[in-house]
């Protein structure tokens, strides 16, 4: 099937671990986004990335960091967990930055910090 | 990027059309007006968007106002699947990022 995929679905880590969320998107898509949905639902745009560039970086920890080894796949990794990281992650992906390209939506992968 | 306020809930009989509002009364001219939902524990899923003009499609039809401030989402019949919240986002210049707002959370009760 096409679609954007990410695993694993669930993640319960502890805290100060360091840990992967993998992302595959088989739609032929340039761009590909992490977005994080925090436990009050809002969904916040992380990184965003274009044939393997990074377009958009809003205010996200360092600890954050997205890495992408070719254009299907952007992979989150993150370091040193804290308890505030708890949220789930979804990756997206879209066929190019511009206005008139809807965003596909992968869904997500639950991350649980203790 | 120009921001939306939604209702923070609806209710909606089975079967009946439901009407969801937008405004967006800072909405600039080239930015088109994108409707999103969330089904429970998924990922949100595209439903419709627009420019200027009323757009339709197997899912639902969108109605933007001539001043473009703001749009009505329609779901013509809808379902118990149909609960979900829907999110109404103006997006933004080249870069492709969408700004999801609290969204209205729909429920359809049979």
């Amino acid at each position: 099937d096409t679609a954007v995929s990410q695993t694993p679905k669930y993640l319960v880590t502890q805290m100060g671990n360091d840990k992967s969320i993998k992302c595959e998107q088989n739609l032929g898509h340039d761009t590909m986004y992490w977005y994080k949905q925090d436990s009050k639902k809002f969904l916040k745009i992380m990184f965003s990335y274009n044939n393997k560039e990074l377009i958009i970086n809003e205010t996200v920890p360092n600890r954050f960091s997205p890495k992408s080894p070719d254009k299907a796949h952007l992979n989150l990794h993150i370091n040193s967990l804290e308890l505030g990281d708890s949220a789930v992650y979804f990756c997206a992906s879209n066929p190019s930055g511009g206005f008139n390209s809807p965003l596909h939506f992968g869904n997500g992968t639950r991350l649980t910090v203790t | 990027d120009a921001k939306t306020t939604q209702p923070p809930s609806m209710d909606c009989a089975e079967g009946r059309a439901a009407n969801l509002p937008c405004n967006h009364s800072t909405i600039s001219g080239n930015e088109y007006v994108y409707w999103y939902r969330q089904i429970h524990s998924q990922g949100p899923q595209y439903i419709i968007h627009g420019l200027k003009n009323n757009e339709t499609n197997e899912m639902a039809s969108l109605i933007i106002t001539e001043d473009r401030k703001s749009s009505t989402l329609i779901l013509p019949h809808a379902t118990l699947r149909d609960t979900a919240v829907y999110y109404c986002i103006v997006r933004g210049p080249w870069g492709g990022k969408l700004i999801f707002g609290q969204g209205t959370e729909l429920s359809v009760k049979p």
